[in-house]
C-alpha cells in the first residue's frame, strides 16, 4: 500500500464550528506533515511529526491543533476557524531513514476546506 | 523567508515538445526533489537530485543541479498532454531536519 488518504475530500464549516481532518497511511513511514495551500500558491508547511513527536510547528495559530495517536495516524483539529483559512489541506508522510537529511514525501490528494 | 523561486511562472508549449523549467534558491541544501500537483490534488514526487549529484534522468525528465550557481533545472522532453499541471522544486535545506520549502511552481500547458 502506497498511499496516503485523506478525510473528508471536502469540507464546509462555519467560524463557531469544531471539526477534524484525518489522515492515513500503511507505508511504515515514521515523519508525516500538515501543509496548507493557498490556490495558485506552493503548499506551505505547518506540523512535522517525527515517530509521533511533534518536531516541527512553523508558528501556526492554536485554533490548528495537530495529533499523531499512532504511526500511521495524523489528524488535524480545527476550531473557530477564520475565512481565511480556507485551503487545500495536504498530509504528507516521509520514512525518514535520515534525521538530517529530507527524503521523498508521499502527499495525500488533500481535503479542500471552506469556512464561512 | 522565501528559499526557490521558479521561471517561468506559467509555460505553454504544444505536445512533443520540450518544456523547461528553472528553479533557485538561497542557502545549501541537502537535496532539491521536484514535485508535480495536477489541478487542486495533491502533490507526486518526480525526482530527487542529492547536493553531490550533477545530473539525473528518470524516463522523459531529466533534472540538473549547479550548488554554485544555486539552481536546478527540470526538462521533460517530447510533452504530453497528460504532463500538463504545476510543477514546484522543493528544497531540503542543511541542517533543518528534513524540511522541505517548496518554489512558486510553474504552471505548464501542453495542448494536443
Amino acid at each position: 500500500d502506497t498511499e496516503v488518504t485523506q478525510t473528508p475530500k471536502h469540507l464546509v464549516m462555519g467560524m463557531t464550528n469544531k471539526k477534524s481532518l484525518k489522515c492515513e497511511q500503511h507505508m511504515g513511514h515514521r515523519a508525516m506533515y500538515w501543509y496548507k495551500q493557498k490556490a495558485k500558491k506552493p503548499p506551505e508547511l505547518m506540523f512535522v511529526y517525527s515517530y509521533e513527536k511533534l518536531s516541527i510547528n512553523e508558528s501556526v495559530p492554536s485554533r490548528f491543533s495537530p495529533e499523531c495517536p499512532n504511526s500511521s495516524l495524523l489528524n488535524l483539529h480545527l476550531h473557530a476557524l477564520q475565512p481565511e483559512d480556507s485551503a487545500l489541506y495536504l498530509c504528507a508522510s516521509s520514512p525518514l531513514r535520515w534525521r538530517e537529511s529530507g527524503e521523498t514525501q508521499y502527499f495525500g490528494p488533500g481535503t479542500r476546506l471552506l469556512v464561512l | 523567508s522565501q528559499q526557490g523561486e521558479e521561471d517561468p511562472q506559467a509555460l505553454s508549449i504544444q505536445e512533443g515538445e520540450n518544456a523547461t523549467m528553472n528553479c533557485s534558491y538561497k542557502t545549501s541544501i541537502n537535496n532539491l526533489q521536484w514535485y508535480r500537483q495536477n489541478s487542486g490534488r495533491g502533490l507526486v514526487h518526480l525526482i530527487l537530485i542529492r547536493s553531490n549529484e550533477r545530473e539525473k534522468h528518470s524516463g522523459r525528465l531529466r533534472v540538473t543541479l549547479d550548488t554554485s550557481k544555486k539552481s536546478s533545472s527540470l526538462l521533460i522532453t517530447a510533452s504530453r498532454a497528460a504532463d500538463t499541471a504545476s510543477y514546484f522544486c522543493a528544497t531540503d535545506i542543511y541542517n533543518q531536519g528534513g524540511k522541505l520549502i517548496f518554489g512558486q511552481g510553474t504552471e505548464l500547458s501542453v495542448k494536443p
